[in-house]
Formats: C-alpha cells, structure tokens, sequence
C-alpha cells in the first residue's frame, strides 16, 4: 500500500511570510502532482514533476520532486490572502500505475 | 471547452438505498477515475475505467460498482447506502493515464440520512 504523509496538517500565517509544506513516502512514484482545492470544489492542479530532483516554479510556488521520486515540497514565497485553500500532493505509479495516492493535505490560512 | 462535469452537484439518500452518480469527461481525455472525500481529508481512489473496463480498484466494497459509456462518460454507482458513504465523490479524467495530472469535476456531495 502505497502512503503519502503530508506536513503540517494546518498552516496559519501572516501576509508576506514564506512557507513551505512536505510530502513524503517510502514509495516511488511516476509523478507527484500539487492541487490546490477551495471549500465545496475539486481539486485543480497546480503542477506535475516526473524527474527526480525537478524543480518547477509557478509565479511565487516553488515545487520540488526528491532525487529518489518518493518526496515533494512546495515552497510559497511572500504569501498572500488568496493563497488560503487545502494544498494535496497526490502520487502517481508506482506499482499502481494510473491510481493517485492523497495525502491528507495542508489547510493553509494567510491572514492580511 | 467545458471541464469535467458531475451530477448532480447534491444529493440526500436515506440509509439502505442505492445512488447514481455521472460524469462527462474533459474533451480529448478517454481515463475516468473516481474518487471519495470525507470532510478534511485528501480525496480516496475508489476505481478507474479506460476503453470501458475497470482497470484498477482501491480499497473499496462491491457495494461500489461503475461503467464507462462510449462517449468516455461514467457513472458510479453505491448500492445499499451506510452512513459513513455520506462524501464528496470527484470524478477525475485525464489522459495517458494521467501522469502529467488529472482534471477533477467539482464534485458530487452525497449526504445519507
């Protein structure tokens, strides 16, 4: 069984402070994904890194997929009110090629 | 090009009854996954379908069972209904079997009474 755990559970901050959430398992993966899901939505994908040791950066996120393929982090710099939402990373492959394995997620709150 | 698309968006079942849930895949993706997420929680593989057959299942009863159309559609379908089903159920499509990302419907909630 494939397991991702996700850190912290809960992020509360200050506009303009950085932050950063973990992602990790002892399982390799083809891909890890970060969706971002707001309250009564579906998740949307933020992005997607397949090689070990990417690093991809979206405006002020900064993703990274470990050398191994089993861990993640997301970084935001100077964060802000409309970053709030739930942060999931989510596995995919590995023995279970096609299934994406959550990880219970990152409630974050940025306050002004 | 519209997205992925549920219905319907809410849903109240007594316990002990059965419910249909479909879903219209994003243009171009040919891969429906669902998933079950239970409030404050990452969402749970129930079961994928690709040209038509299930091709993997989570951790799920039979009690969850589903069908892909031609038209890449897909219902689920939860018989016997526990309290504990009460969810948000996301429809997922992708392509490729989705290893650059998948795109989520908004969402089914399901309540049982």
């Amino acid at each position: 069984t494939q397991l991702l755990e996700q850190s912290p559970q809960f992020l509360s901050i200050q506009e303009g402070e950085n932050l950063t959430v973990y992602c990790n398992s002892s399982s390799v993966f083809s891909s890890l994904q970060w969706y971002r899901q707001e309250p009564g939505e579906g998740p949307v994908l933020l992005v997607t890194v397949v090689t070990g040791g990417e690093v991809k950066k979206l405006k002020r996120l900064t993703f990274q997929f470990g050398d191994a393929r089993k861990d993640s982090s997301l970084h935001i710099t100077a964060a802000q009110p409309g970053d709030t939402g739930l942060y999931l990373c989510a596995g995919l492959g590995g023995t279970s090629y096609g299934k994406l394995t959550f990880g219970q997620g990152t409630i974050l709150t940025v306050h002004p | 090009d519209a997205g992925v698309t549920q219905s319907p968006t809410h849903l109240i079942k007594t316990r002990g009854q059965q419910v249909t849930l479909r879903c219209s895949p994003k243009s171009g993706h040919d891969t429906v996954s669902w998933y079950q997420q239970a409030l404050g929680q990452g969402p749970q593989f129930i079961f994928q379908y690709y040209e038509e057959e299930e091709r993997q299942r989570g951790n799920f009863p039979d009690r969850f069972s589903g069908h892909q159309f031609p038209n890449y559609s897909s219902e689920l379908n939860v018989n016997a209904l526990l309290l504990g089903d009460s969810a948000l159920y996301l429809c997922a499509s992708s392509r490729d079997r989705g290893l650059m990302g998948a795109f989520f419907g908004q969402g089914t909630r399901l309540t049982v009474v």
